[in-house]
């Protein structure tokens, strides 16, 4: 089975900051990686699919890249309402960052 | 409006049996793959299992800590997934989520883009002695 690892596993950060997440698997996967917003007590959110392809109605200050064995999520400009936990996924799922306020 | 709606958690012993079962509505249920995904108390996700859709026979594939034991199965005639759950352990407990997967074309022959687009609210299985 192919490993996904992510980092950091936390982070704080403020209203405006441009924040990255990684994450790793254990060998190629390509492009095939997903990537998912969970806020507490809700399902999670498709944000993007195949690295950097970003569903319809997320918003602009989402991005992915990366390919291969390495990918990172990138939050241009934080907003309140992205405070959350991100998982990254090719089938099995990274073990997520948890965005919180600094 | 679309909608997965997980029944049959509970509370069990170490090496019981449980089924669960989701009720979809409000897509075509035949055309989509679909997934089961559980979520441990405090914990992250895990994707536990697949089924493909009738194109593609109805192929299964499974976590490698849930091989052997649990067992996805559909009837599309009454839009409903299930997953049946055997020699069930401590480290099973988590609310399981009956999940709609979509598809894209990949850059791989015959190998798609999956992901997630529906769940649902989930059902709860505890397992303790």
């Amino acid at each position: 089975d192919i490993q996904m690892t992510q980092s950091p596993s936390s982070l704080s950060a403020s209203v405006g900051d441009r924040v990255t997440i990684t994450c790793r698997a254990s060998q190629n996967i390509w492009s095939y990686l997903n990537w998912y917003q969970q806020k507490p007590g809700k399902a999670p959110k498709l944000l993007i699919y195949a690295a950097s392809n970003l569903l319809s109605g997320v918003p602009s200050r989402f991005s992915g890249s990366g390919y291969g064995t390495e990918f990172t999520l990138t939050i241009s400009s934080l907003q309140p309402e992205d405070f959350a936990t991100y998982y990254c996924q090719q089938i099995s799922f990274g073990p997520g960052t948890k965005v919180d306020i600094k | 409006e679309v909608q997965l709606v997980e029944s049959g958690g509970g509370l069990l012993q170490p090496g019981g049996s449980l089924r669960l079962s989701c009720v979809t509505s409000g897509f075509t249920f035949s055309d989509h793959y679909m997934d089961w995904v559980r979520q441990a108390p405090g914990q992250g996700l895990e994707w536990v299992g697949r089924i493909a859709n009738r194109f593609n026979s109805y192929t299964t594939e499974y976590a490698a800590s849930v091989k052997g034991r649990f067992t996805i199965s559909r009837d599309d005639s009454r839009n409903s997934l299930f997953l049946q759950m055997k020699s069930l352990k401590t480290e099973d407990t988590a609310v399981y989520y009956c999940c709609r997967v979509v598809r894209w074309s990949g850059e791989l022959p015959n190998r798609y883009h999956f992901g997630i687009d529906v769940w649902g609210l989930g059902t709860t299985v505890a397992v303790s002695s």
